[in-house]
């Protein structure tokens, strides 16, 4: 049963430190989306990548944050330095990009506190 | 631009009733929606998909939405709920333009189903 799998899990950090989050997409996927959920503002896309070019990376803080695939098993989003208003669970989804009725499978996203 | 809206973000059923779950979109051509689901401390799951192929879309775990173009509504039922739906819904639609693949996520309804 092929999954998104994610690693750290839960993650707590303080304040101005470097924070990465690792996602290994589904073998064969080649796309891959980065999101964001909080209480207030829901589920918001940070970066997309099709075939490892980034596509769409308007909804990251770019000051700070930084999403990257070095090859086709690992995507890599950092964030420094951190601040607790990142405070969110950051799920990674990769899909087959097969257009836009695509199905994305979704990882168990990582849980980032920061102090 | 595309966007959808789920009405409630807390719905409380009875075991064994009926569950409906409100979605209605915005969009300036035919949409691509869809139903995931989050259970607690996990990631999204795919529910069901409307790709134009029929307007009555069957899911897994016995749901199922029916896309209605004159409500601009995407709404998702069950005939009987059980304790295992207790879960966090989200609609989302599938953009268009050069981010096709993305997928933008109404606010979530939270499901609770009591004994």
């Amino acid at each position: 049963d092929a999954r998104v799998t994610q690693t750290p899990r839960h993650k707590v950090t303080e304040m101005g430190q470097e924070v990465t989050m690792r996602c290994q997409p589904i073998l064969g996927h080649n796309t891959v989306f980065w999101y964001r959920q909080t209480m207030m503002q829901g589920l918001e896309l940070l970066a997309y990548f099709r075939n490892r070019a980034p596509l769409d990376d308007s909804g990251m803080p770019k000051d700070r944050f930084s999403a990257e695939m070095p090859d086709a098993t690992l995507a890599t989003l950092k964030i420094q330095p951190s601040e607790p208003r990142d405070s969110a669970v950051y799920f990674c989804a990769s899909g087959r990009g097969q257009g836009p009725t695509d199905t994305q499978y979704f990882g168990p996203g990582t849980r980032l506190t920061v102090l | 631009a595309q966007s959808v809206t789920q009405l409630g973000s807390h719905v409380s059923v009875s075991e064994g009733a009926l569950v409906l779950l409100r979605c209605n979109y915005s969009s300036s051509v035919p949409p691509y929606l869809f139903w995931y689901v989050q259970y607690p401390n996990q990631g999204l799951q795919l529910l069901l998909k409307y790709t134009s192929a029929a307007t009555l879309v069957k899911g897994i775990n016995g749901f199922e939405a029916e896309f209605k173009k004159s409500e601009t509504s995407f709404h998702l039922t069950k005939p009987s709920a059980h304790m295992s739906d207790a879960a966090e819904y989200f609609c989302a639609v599938s953009e268009f333009g050069g981010s096709q693949g993305n997928l933008i996520f109404g606010k979530g309804t939270k499901l609770s189903v009591k004994p």
